[in-house]
């Protein structure tokens, strides 16, 4: 299996632009995590979803934030409009549903950078 | 909500000796506990984990403890390695009164260097 896929790696926008960020999770795999690591935050968890419903979203700081899972095998994490503060890396987790569901793999992470 | 400390920050080891990392968690309901190791530059990666059906849990050099009376868990390394060397971040699953949900809630992560 190739793991967690996010696209792209890295992103450098202006502030006040959209961007969208982009996760594959593991085929299978029931649990869609998005996060977000900061040197002062941490890994905080942003929103998830199980099987593509949207289940906890009380990380996502503000309106300007939003994420869609509109299939199995495809999610979007949107910021519109974009500030310095957002820049972070954003990794993507999945888990899969049963007695194993407790383990989340991550992906690679999308360095955010906004001038 | 649940909480997770973790200590020390910072951890200096020299190469073959060992080291613990210690977490703490609020929610006595929590009932699974993972340690990640994070590399620079890298993603995080699930090195071992527990449940809270298990007092310890061991694969090779690494092993992790739990004492669910006093509400925290350790990670200990042996025969350290200089590949050893990254962050760790202990997470702890969160429950909910509603029933079980699937949420870690993370530490604050302890860079651990190993000194060759």
């Amino acid at each position: 299996d190739a793991g967690v896929i996010q696209s792209p790696r890295h992103e450098v926008t202006e502030m006040g632009q959209e961007v969208t960020l982009r996760c594959k999770p593991i085929s299978g795999h029931d649990y869609l995590f998005w996060y977000r690591q900061t040197m002062m935050r941490g890994l905080e968890l942003l929103i998830y979803f199980n099987n593509n419903v949207p289940i906890d979203d009380s990380g996502m700081p503000e309106d300007r934030f939003s994420a869609k899972m509109p299939n199995a095998s495809f999610s979007t994490l949107k910021i519109q409009p974009s500030e310095p503060r957002d820049s972070a890396v954003y990794f993507c987790a999945s888990s899969p549903q049963g007695p194993h569901s407790y383990e989340q793999y991550f992906g690679p992470g999308t360095r955010l950078t906004v001038t | 909500g649940e909480n997770v400390e973790q200590h020390p920050s910072t951890l200096s080891v020299q190469e073959g000796d060992s080291a613990v990392i210690k977490c703490t968690y609020s929610d006595s309901a929590s009932n699974y506990f993972p340690w990640y190791k994070q590399e620079l530059g890298k993603r995080p990666q699930l090195i071992i984990d527990i449940r809270s059906n298990v007092g310890e849990k061991k694969d090779q050099r690494i092993a992790v403890t739990l004492n669910k009376t006093a509400k925290h868990f350790s990670l200990h390394i042996t025969e350290t390695q200089p590949e050893d060397s990254a962050v760790y971040f202990c997470a702890a699953r969160t429950m909910n009164y509603g029933g079980a949900t699937n949420k870690l809630i993370f530490g604050t992560g302890t860079l651990l260097a190993v000194q060759p």
